[in-house]
């Protein structure tokens, strides 16, 4: 069984630029979170989807988005970047009440 | 706030030997936690996980206690091995109509095994 995949591995982007980072769920798995991780802080949520809609978004701009695809594969979008965007952002998928399962994540790197 | 917390940054243990790494909580209303295993350049790779009906759950040689009057849950290795040598996270979600709510990740504990 394939994991969740994640695409680019690397993102070097610069200050103003727009950034989407994709991901390709686990087969059958129909919710999609996006987490970051930067550099000396925690894995931070993002956003939450199911089923296509956005179910819950963590404590950061409007600038971060995202949307889920019919085939339940999503997309998150930053735009207007700025240098503390730089991080690892990590894609998990999950069905209902299961763990939820990370890929290797997209490095974005703002200069 | 945090409110999932790994008090220890780093643990080393022989090999062989048990390995115990803790984390506690403060939120109430968690109902689910998990252990992820992190290599560096890699995703967090799922280990066990704990319903908050339960206070005990067992996966080889990995078992996952859970204290609620505590707020605080453990993960054990047993015994432990060189590969088990990487940053471990707990986590804890809230189950809602929709699935698992975010999860909030502590800090990690990076655990060392000495051959």
């Amino acid at each position: 069984e394939a994991g969740v995949t994640q695409s680019p591995t690397h993102l070097i982007k610069t200050r103003g630029q727009q950034a989407t980072l994709r991901c390709s769920p686990i087969s059958g798995h129909t919710s999609v979170y996006w987490y970051q991780q930067a550099l000396g802080l925690g894995l931070q949520f993002l956003l939450w989807y199911d089923e296509g809609e956005e179910r819950n978004r963590g404590n950061f701009p409007p600038r971060f988005s995202g949307r889920q695809f019919p085939n339940y594969s999503s997309e998150l979008n930053v735009n207007a970047l700025e240098l503390e965007d730089s991080a690892l952002y990590l894609c998990a998928s999950s069905l209902y009440g299961q763990p939820q399962h990370f890929g290797d994540g997209t490095r974005l790197s703002i200069l | 706030d945090q409110q999932v917390k790994q008090n220890s940054p780093s643990l080393s243990v022989q090999e062989g030997r048990i390995s115990i790494l803790n984390c506690d909580y403060t939120n109430s209303m968690f109902d689910y936690f998990l252990w992820y295993k992190k290599y560096p350049a890699e995703g967090p790779t799922f280990l066990i996980s704990i319903s908050s009906i339960k206070d005990k759950n067992e996966d080889g040689r990995f078992t996952v206690f859970l204290n609620k009057s505590a707020k605080h849950l453990s993960l054990h290795i047993v015994p432990s091995q060189p590969g088990d040598s990487a940053v471990y996270f707990c986590a804890a979600s809230v189950i809602s109509n929709f699935g698992n709510e975010k999860l909030t990740f502590g800090t990690g504990t990076r655990l060392t095994i000495i051959p």
